[in-house]
């Protein structure tokens, strides 16, 4: 079966853009996770969605950072104004029903800000 | 794809030999520990865990061992494999859903 996919792989941008990462999660995982991983680093949470509803959105680092999951499914992570210390790789994760199970991750979306 | 870290530590072992991968976690409320294993270019990839009510788990040429005492988690692969070679994360999940992750380790499998 399909696991995560990530949409796109790449993405560069120019400091000042608006971007959009997408993540479509294995189909009837109810909860969905982004994580942001810097070179050398390993993944840092950023927020975490149960159905609809963001349920811990305490790793955004700022008011930049948005994320949606209108119908439970889909989610979109948006980032106003890049700035070049943006720059990562965005991973998305999903799990059947969160509470600790088992997050698969997909491959990220490599963002760049020049 | 780009190397996942380019400062990691490393560990070095010859194909057939067993590898041991450590790492201290933050959190003593902690009850939920998993080892991900990541390759260049891909997003990290369960490979066991374990949780806190229990010292030592074993998968198939996976051991993982907890110490709660210290806060130490290990993963022991046996026999390593040119596959196996890749950074390999402990993570730790609290009284949240979200992961914390270590730092990271590279796998180097030599012939």
């Amino acid at each position: 079966g399909a696991g995560v996919s990530q949409t796109p792989s790449n993405k560069v941008t120019e400091k000042g853009k608006y971007v959009e990462l997408r993540c479509d999660p294995i189909s009837g995982h109810t909860a969905l996770y982004w994580y942001r991983q810097s070179l050398g680093q390993g993944p840092e949470f950023l927020i975490y969605f149960q159905g609809t509803g963001a349920a811990d959105d305490s790793g955004l680092p700022n008011d930049r950072f948005f994320a949606v999951r209108p119908e439970g499914s889909v989610s979109t992570l948006k980032i106003q104004r890049t700035e070049r210390g943006d720059s990562a790789v965005y991973l998305c994760a999903s799990s059947l029903t969160g509470g600790g199970g088992e997050q698969f991750f997909g491959p990220g979306t490599r963002l760049t800000v020049l | 794809g780009e190397s996942v870290g380019l400062h990691l530590p490393t560990l070095s072992v010859q194909e057939g030999d067993n590898s041991i991968i450590n790492c201290a976690y933050s959190n003593s409320a902690s009850d939920y520990f998993i080892w991900y294993k990541q390759e260049s270019g891909k997003g990290p990839q369960f490979i066991i865990d374990i949780r806190s009510n229990m010292d030592k788990r074993q998968g198939q040429r996976v051991t993982v061992l907890l110490n709660k005492t210290v806060k130490h988690l290990s993963l022991q692969i046996a026999a390593t494999q040119p596959g196996d070679s890749a950074v390999y994360f402990c993570a730790e999940k609290g009284n949240t859903d979200k992961l914390i992750f270590g730092t990271g380790t590279r796998l180097q499998v030599f012939p």
